[in-house]
């Protein structure tokens, strides 16, 4: 199976710790996105990248959130001195292309647990 | 900035029995609209999506919806439900303009299926 991939699935931390969640996505997507999702809601954007580049940031990310895409390829999304409202579910997806909307492909997402 | 209603938390059907889930969105320009499935451990898969043309739309495992622009509408329906069909389903709406990308989701719908 070629699809969007997260590592770890589960990742319970306490508070005040850093943690970083990886996403491969689908081979040679363009677009990778980063999602949040809480208990009762839809996910919620998080940032976007073009290749490498991160072309949006939602004002949900805060200083303590940090993502990257080094190389256009595999993605890193840290959270550090994680608070208990920081547990979520994490998604992330990819699409391919350069111009226009196309499908984003959701990854199964890492569930955080801050206690 | 554009936003998902979906009205409906919770649904619950026998088998065999059609189905409508209610999906409103405001936004001021054409919207890009798509359906998402979500099943417990799982990503999200997309069931359908509506750019522009047709307003009646199919999409995978017998699902189709409608676009009513003068409602501000998109309504996933089935014909026939199957106890497979009990998930999370998310209505979601693409912006596009200024590199931006992202989807905004409802908060969904879970559909429970009587057998």
């Amino acid at each position: 199976d070629t699809g969007v991939s997260q590592d770890p699935r589960h990742k319970i931390t306490k508070r005040g710790q850093n943690v970083t969640f990886r996403c491969d996505p689908i081979s040679e997507h363009n677009r990778l996105y980063w999602y949040r999702q809480t208990l009762g809601q839809g996910p919620e954007f998080l940032t976007y990248f073009q290749n490498e580049a991160q072309l949006e940031k939602s004002r949900l990310l805060s200083d303590r959130f940090s993502a990257e895409r080094p190389k256009g390829s595999f993605s890193t999304l840290e959270i550090q001195r994680t608070e208990q409202g920081d547990s979520a579910m994490y998604l992330c997806a990819s699409s391919p292309g350069v111009a226009g909307y196309n499908e984003q492909f959701f990854g199964p997402g890492t569930r955080l647990t801050v206690l | 900035a554009q936003s998902v209603t979906q009205p409906d938390i919770h649904i619950t059907v026998s088998e065999g029995a059609s189905l409508e889930l209610r999906c409103n969105y405001s936004y001021g320009a054409t919207p890009y609209l798509f359906w998402y499935v979500q099943s417990p451990g799982q990503g999200l898969q997309l069931l359908l999506k509506y750019f522009s043309g047709d307003t009646l739309v199919q999409g995978i495992k017998g699902f189709e919806a409608e676009f009513k622009r003068s409602q501000s509408s998109f309504n996933l329906r089935k014909p026939s439900v199957h106890w497979s069909d009990a998930a999370e389903y998310f209505c979601a709406v693409g912006r596009l303009g200024a590199g931006s990308y992202q989807l905004t989701f409802g908060k969904g719908t879970k559909l429970s299926v009587i057998p």
